[in-house]
């Protein structure tokens, strides 16, 4: 079992803010992280495939990196939809497990 | 336009039984890996279930045995059966595609439907 610590779970930040948020990983999962962005009632909607790659359509001031254990997500310029709460999934192995989210929510 | 749409959801007593429903378009849903996703009231991602394209069936430990993924590749659209509720079925259940790169499949999911709700209380 692949144990993941998401954090923070809850970042409060500003519009324009440059935000990061965390993954790790309890054994290494080379690049097969993906990350979600859900807004409150709506679908969780793909960001982010194999650590780094942008999902078509997904904005540019999104970007992810990380190898191995350890796995960031940034928002370089925080904008006023990005306020939503944030999963990484591990998908080394089956069926792929996601983490606990981040909500970032308005300062 | 790729869309998953589900139906089905609803209130049902413990120990009931209910059909969800997930249809595709815009892609064929036998020729994806497809999963359930589940989301109880305030908490996070769980995954349910998957079917791979050929067929293979799979369930997390928490409903195996219980609930049942299948697809109806005439009418391109994704199953779940869920018998024996419990109120811990209680949640958003999501249909959602895998992804496929290159010929390759993988466990991550770049489509989603909205979601459908089930209730189980007395």
């Amino acid at each position: 079992v692949i144990w993941m610590t998401q954090s923070p779970s809850l970042l409060s930040a500003s519009t324009g803010d440059r935000v990061i948020i965390s993954c790790r990983m309890s054994q290494g999962i080379s690049s097969y992280l993906a990350w979600y962005q859900q807004k409150p009632g709506k679908a969780p909607e793909l960001l982010i495939y194999a650590a780094s790659t942008l999902q078509s359509g997904v904005p540019s001031r999104f970007s992810g990196s990380g190898s191995g254990t350890d796995f960031t997500l940034t928002i370089s310029c925080l904008q006023s939809e990005d306020f939503a709460t944030y999963y990484c999934q591990q998908y080394y192995s089956f069926p792929g497990t996601f983490g606990q989210g981040t909500k970032v929510e308005i300062k | 336009e790729v869309q998953l749409v589900e139906t089905g959801g609803g209130l049902i007593q413990p120990g009931g039984s209910l059909r969800l429903s997930c249809a595709a378009s815009g892609f064929t849903v036998s020729s994806n890996y497809m999963s359930w996703v589940r989301q109880a009231p305030g908490k996070g991602l769980e995954w349910v279930s998957v079917i791979y394209s050929g067929g293979s069936t799979y369930y997390a430990d928490s409903v195996k045995g219980r609930f049942t993924i299948s697809r109806d590749n005439s009418k391109n659209t994704l199953y779940l059966q869920m018998n024996s509720l419990r109120a811990e079925d209680t949640a958003v259940y999501y249909c959602a595609r895998g992804g496929l790169v290159r010929g390759h499949y993988y466990y991550y999911m770049d489509v989603w439907g909205k979601g459908t709700t089930v209730t189980v209380s007395s």
